[in-house]
C-alpha cells in the first residue's frame, strides 16, 4: 500500500518564524490533503491539493506529483498555529495518514 | 463543507461495557467514515458507513467489536463494545460531502477513557 512520511516530526519555532512542512508519498495519488489538529482534538481540512498549488492567508501548498511530495508553508507564525500537521493521501475517498508533524508556537 | 457533531463528547466507562457515539450532519453526505486516534498517534481507518447496508470494515477491525449503523444519509453510529482500557481513544467521525470530490470534513471527536 502507500506509504507517506512527513517531516519534521517535531518542530519548535518562535511566534513570527515561517516554517516548511514535508509530505513524501510512495505511489501515485489523486487525492492528498492537509489538515490541522488542534491541542484540543479537531481537525480542521486546511488543503485539498493533489496537485498545483493554494494559498489561503498565510498557509500555502504546494504539491508536485509526478515527484511524490507536497509541502505546506506556514508564514508569520502564531502561537494558534501549534498542534499537530497532518498529511492524508489516497487514490479515491479513502486516506492513508502521514504521522505528523508536532508544530509548536512559542509567544 | 459539511457542519458535523458528535455525542458524546467524551465519556469515561468501565471495562467490559459498551459506548455508542452518535455522529449527525447537516445535510446529506455520500460517505461516513469512523476513525480511532491513540494518543499520540496518528489517524486509523476503522470503517466506511455504508447507507442502509453492513459497513465495510478495515483490517484488524470487526463487527462485533465496532457495530456500526447508518440508517440515512445524515447520520451514523459507532458502538465501542466489551471495552478494554485499550480502546482508550479518540473516535471520529468524517463525510465527504458530495460526489466526483474526495475532499473529507471531521467531526470534533469523542475523547474515550476506559478504566
Amino acid at each position: 500500500g502507500i506509504q507517506v512520511e512527513q517531516s519534521p516530526p517535531d518542530l519548535i519555532l518562535q511566534e513570527g518564524a515561517n516554517s516548511t512542512l514535508r509530505c513524501n508519498f510512495s505511489d501515485s495519488v489523486n487525492n492528498l490533503q492537509w489538515f490541522h489538529q488542534n491541542p484540543w482534538g479537531q481537525l480542521i481540512n486546511l488543503f485539498y491539493i493533489p496537485s498545483g498549488t493554494k494559498q489561503n492567508g498565510r498557509l500555502s501548498a504546494t504539491t508536485v506529483a509526478t515527484e511524490r511530495y507536497s509541502l505546506l508553508y506556514i508564514s508569520s507564525s502564531q502561537t494558534t498555529d501549534s498542534g499537530v500537521y497532518f498529511c492524508a493521501v489516497g487514490s479515491n475517498y479513502q486516506l492513508i495518514w502521514g504521522a505528523g508533524t508536532k508544530l509548536i508556537i512559542k509567544p | 463543507s459539511a457542519v458535523i457533531s458528535q455525542k458524546p463528547s467524551r465519556d469515561i466507562c468501565q471495562r467490559g461495557t459498551s459506548l455508542t457515539i452518535q455522529c449527525q450532519v447537516d445535510s446529506q453526505v455520500t460517505m461516513m467514515f469512523w476513525y480511532r486516534q491513540q494518543p499520540g498517534q496518528s489517524l486509523t481507518l476503522i470503517a466506511t458507513a455504508n447507507q442502509g447496508s453492513e459497513a465495510t470494515y478495515e483490517s484488524g477491525f470487526v463487527i462485533d467489536k465496532f457495530p456500526i449503523s447508518r440508517p440515512n444519509l445524515t447520520f451514523s453510529t459507532l458502538t465501542v463494545s466489551n471495552m478494554s482500557p485499550e480502546d482508550s481513544s479518540i473516535y471520529l467521525c468524517s463525510v465527504v460531502p458530495g460526489t466526483g470530490a474526495y475532499e473529507q470534513y471531521f467531526g470534533p471527536g469523542t475523547r474515550l477513557t476506559v478504566t
